[in-house]
C-alpha cells in the first residue's frame, strides 16, 4: 500500500499570511493527488484534484502544486474561515489512503 | 444535488457486527462512474477508507480491513450498506459513506470523493 505523510501536523499563523503545506508519498504517484479541507464536526471538502486543478467554487487562494513524491498545499493569504484540517489523497493505487492531515489555526 | 446520509446504531456491543446504511438521494446510485464508498474517522483523527461498491455489486475492500467488512448495495431502494464484524472499540469511530468518482478525461483518470454524508458516530461499549 501507498503510504501518505504530511507536514508539519499543525501550524498556526495570522490572517493574511501564507500558508504552506506538504505531502509526501511513499512511492510515484504522478500527479494523482487531490487535497480536502475538513472543518470540525463536518464532512471532508475536496479542494483540489490532480494535485493543481481547484474544484469549482473554491477560492483562489488555495493552490496545489508537484508530481511524482512530493506533493505542496498553499493557502496564499490566510483567512479565519480556513480553520480546519487539511487531507492529501492519493488515488494512483487502491486503497485510496489519506495523510494524517494538517491543522491549521489563526495564531 | 447528490446527498448521502448515514443510518444505524450508534452503539455497538464488542464482538457483534456494526451495520451502517447510506440512503443516496438527488441520484442514482446505477449511475456509472461512480464507486459507493465507506470512510471512518477515529476520534481526533485521520481518514481511513474502508471500502467500496460499484452499483453492479462489485467489491474492494482496504487489506487492513477486509477480513471483517461487507459492503453492499440495494439499487432498488439506492442504498449501500456496510457490516463490520467482531468489532472493539478500536473500532469506534465516526462512519462517512461518500460518493467515489471515476473518469478518464483525455486519457488521464481522474478519481476523488466529490460527495459525503455528515459523519456517524459509533460508538463500541458493552
Amino acid at each position: 500500500d501507498i503510504q501518505m505523510t504530511q507536514s508539519p501536523s499543525s501550524l498556526s499563523a495570522s490572517v493574511g499570511d501564507r500558508v504552506t503545506i506538504t505531502c509526501q508519498a511513499s512511492q510515484d504517484i504522478s500527479n494523482y493527488l487531490n487535497w480536502y479541507q475538513q472543518k470540525p464536526g463536518k464532512a471532508p471538502k475536496l479542494l483540489i484534484y490532480d494535485a493543481s486543478n481547484l474544484e469549482t467554487g473554491v477560492p483562489s487562494r488555495f493552490s496545489g502544486s508537484g508530481s511524482g513524491t512530493d506533493f505542496t498545499f498553499t493557502i496564499s493569504s490566510l483567512q479565519p474561515e480556513d480553520i480546519a484540517t487539511y487531507y492529501c489523497q492519493q488515488y494512483d493505487n487502491l486503497p485510496p489512503a489519506f495523510g494524517p492531515g494538517t491543522k491549521v489555526d489563526i495564531k | 444535488q447528490v446527498q448521502l446520509q448515514e443510518s444505524g446504531p450508534g452503539l455497538v456491543k464488542p464482538s457483534q457486527t456494526l451495520s451502517l446504511t447510506c440512503t443516496v438521494s438527488g441520484g442514482s446510485i446505477s449511475s456509472g462512474g461512480y464507486y459507493w464508498s465507506w470512510i471512518r474517522q477515529h476520534p481526533g483523527k485521520g481518514l481511513e477508507w474502508i471500502g467500496y461498491i460499484y452499483y453492479s455489486g462489485s467489491t474492494y475492500y482496504n487489506p487492513s480491513l477486509k477480513s471483517r467488512v461487507t459492503i453492499s448495495v440495494d439499487t432498488s431502494k439506492n442504498q449501500f450498506s456496510l457490516k463490520l464484524s467482531s468489532v472493539t472499540a478500536a473500532d469506534t469511530a465516526v462512519y462517512y459513506c461518500a460518493r467515489y468518482i471515476v473518469v478518464v478525461v483525455a486519457a488521464t483518470p481522474r478519481k476523488y470523493f466529490d460527495y459525503w454524508g455528515q459523519g456517524t458516530l459509533v460508538t463500541v461499549s458493552s
